[in-house]
């Protein structure tokens, strides 16, 4: 089974400084990995994937994340935040023989000035 | 920029009637998902749809739950007697079906907002 637990409901950053969202997951087989942002009134959209390959992938917005197998984690991040980077963020698993998506809870990110 | 669509933003209804969600997939697509989003709690799998048929369901898709691809643009989700507990936002998605790649992307649309009363 697949599993998906995302620490904090809500993250707080001030504009410029770093942003960090924890993912982490539970995959009895070689996992994929997600990060889907949502603004306001729109549907889900894919920030970056992790399959194969490389462990560090970069996605839009000057978003990135790393796999670490040892620590079953996918954590987001971004060096400068901006304002237009607050929405709520959802980390998610599949895997080789299911294309579903299985979600965290979401992590609302709030940006001040 | 292709996009998926999806019709009502928001549709109430009464405990016991039939709702029909509806979805139109990014035109190319041959991959159709619903998930749904109970207030508060994960987005959660509900069925996914190819070549005219479901190629896998949760266990909350239950007989309640149809779907369908009436034509060739749309796609829908039917909830034959709402209960309270449908109350959620459904979210539709696609995805192509590619021949190279271990993922095909899947596109979800704004969703529909459900309340039943």
């Amino acid at each position: 089974a697949q599993s998906v637990t995302q620490l904090g409901s809500h993250v707080s950053v001030s504009e410029g400084a770093l942003v960090l969202l924890r993912c982490n997951y539970s995959s009895s087989v070689p996992p994929y990995l997600f990060w889907y942002v949502q603004y306001p009134n729109q549907g889900l959209q894919l920030l970056l994937k992790y399959t194969t390959g490389a462990t560090l992938v970069k996605g839009i917005n000057g978003f990135e994340a790393e796999f670490k197998k040892s620590e079953t984690s996918f954590h987001l991040t971004k060096p400068s935040a901006h304002m237009s980077d607050a929405a709520e963020y959802f980390c998610a698993v599949s895997g080789r023989h299911t294309d579903k998506l299985i979600f965290g809870t979401g992590t609302r990110l709030q940006v001040f000035p | 920029e292709p996009e998926v669509t999806q019709t009502p933003s928001h549709q109430v209804t009464q405990m016991g009637q039939e709702v029909i969600l509806r979805c139109v997939p990014i035109s190319n697509h041959l991959y159709f998902y619903w998930y749904r989003q109970i207030l508060g709690q994960k987005v959660e799998f509900l069925v996914s749809f190819y070549n005219n048929e479901i190629s896998e369901k949760s266990e909350i898709f239950d007989d309640q739950f149809s779907v369908e691809r009436p034509d060739g643009s749309n796609f829908t989700l039917k909830i034959r007697s709402t209960k309270l507990e449908d109350s959620a936002m459904y979210f539709c998605a696609s995805s192509e079906d590619l021949p190279s790649g271990p993922y095909n992307e899947q596109f979800f649309g704004p969703g529909t907002r459900l309340t039943v009363l």
